[in-house]
């Protein structure tokens, strides 16, 4: 089946280090791959997102490319803030009739002054 | 500013209550969707719908209800059935079924149970 798998928070990091959160997937042919962050108490808000492989997704600092030789999609950031500190969840999505997103579990990221 | 809501933030339920969370978008997207997120955990999908009077389960409906009579909205109703409905509930519409449509996501409803 498909399936999403995140490396495990938390993460603590302090401000200006570089950050990766790693992502790897299983689907049954070529799903588009999104990173998205949820900040206290709020919803999701889409950060990136890359819908073939070799694509790469980049906003607000983060970047992330679709292997699919590794079939990866690891979130990285080269300079954090405080203000970075969130929830980041990597999701699928597999176009079968549907708009189906499957979601890793999540990874907590806090940035300490 | 298009976008969506969900009401209320905050939503408490007795024992064998039924309870309703609003989503209403005004981004005239076809599609939307419920999904549930407990702590520590990914977000799990309970019902979806692609358009106007059509719904389908998601993967984990039980206990759940939706209905879809108008394009911008789609309420869930937590039934006495689901035995465990503690939890953060999160609505969200896309424009289509189109591969590159993102999904946009409301604030989301707080569920507790009295």
């Amino acid at each position: 089946g498909n399936s999403v798998t995140q490396m495990e928070g938390p993460v603590t990091l302090s401000e200006e280090a570089f950050l990766t959160i790693n992502c790897t997937y299983t689907a049954t042919g070529y799903p588009s791959l999104f990173w998205y962050v949820q900040y206290p108490g709020e919803g999701l808000q889409l950060l990136l997102k890359a819908t073939k492989a070799d694509d790469k997704g980049s906003n607000k600092g983060f970047e992330a490319t679709y292997r699919k030789e590794t079939t990866s999609f690891h979130l990285e950031k080269g300079s954090v803030q405080v203000s970075d500190s969130a929830v980041y969840f990597c999701a699928l999505r597999y176009a079968q009739g549907a708009q189906k997103l499957v979601f890793g579990q999540g990874t907590r990221l806090t940035i300490n002054p | 500013d298009g976008g969506i809501t969900q009401s209320p933030k905050y939503l408490f339920r007795k024992e064998g209550q039924n309870v309703t969370l609003s989503c209403e978008q005004n981004l005239n997207h076809d599609a939307m969707y419920w999904y549930r997120q407990d702590p520590g955990q990914g977000l799990r999908l309970i019902y979806y719908s692609q358009i106007v009077n059509d719904f389908q389960k998601g993967d984990i409906a039980e206990g759940y209800s939706v209905s879809r009579e108008k394009k911008e909205s789609f309420p869930l109703t937590v039934t006495s059935a689901q035995k465990n409905p503690t939890a953060f509930y999160l609505c969200a519409s896309s424009r289509g079924q189109a591969d590159n449509q993102p999904q946009h996501f409301g604030d989301g409803t707080r569920l507790s149970i009295l």
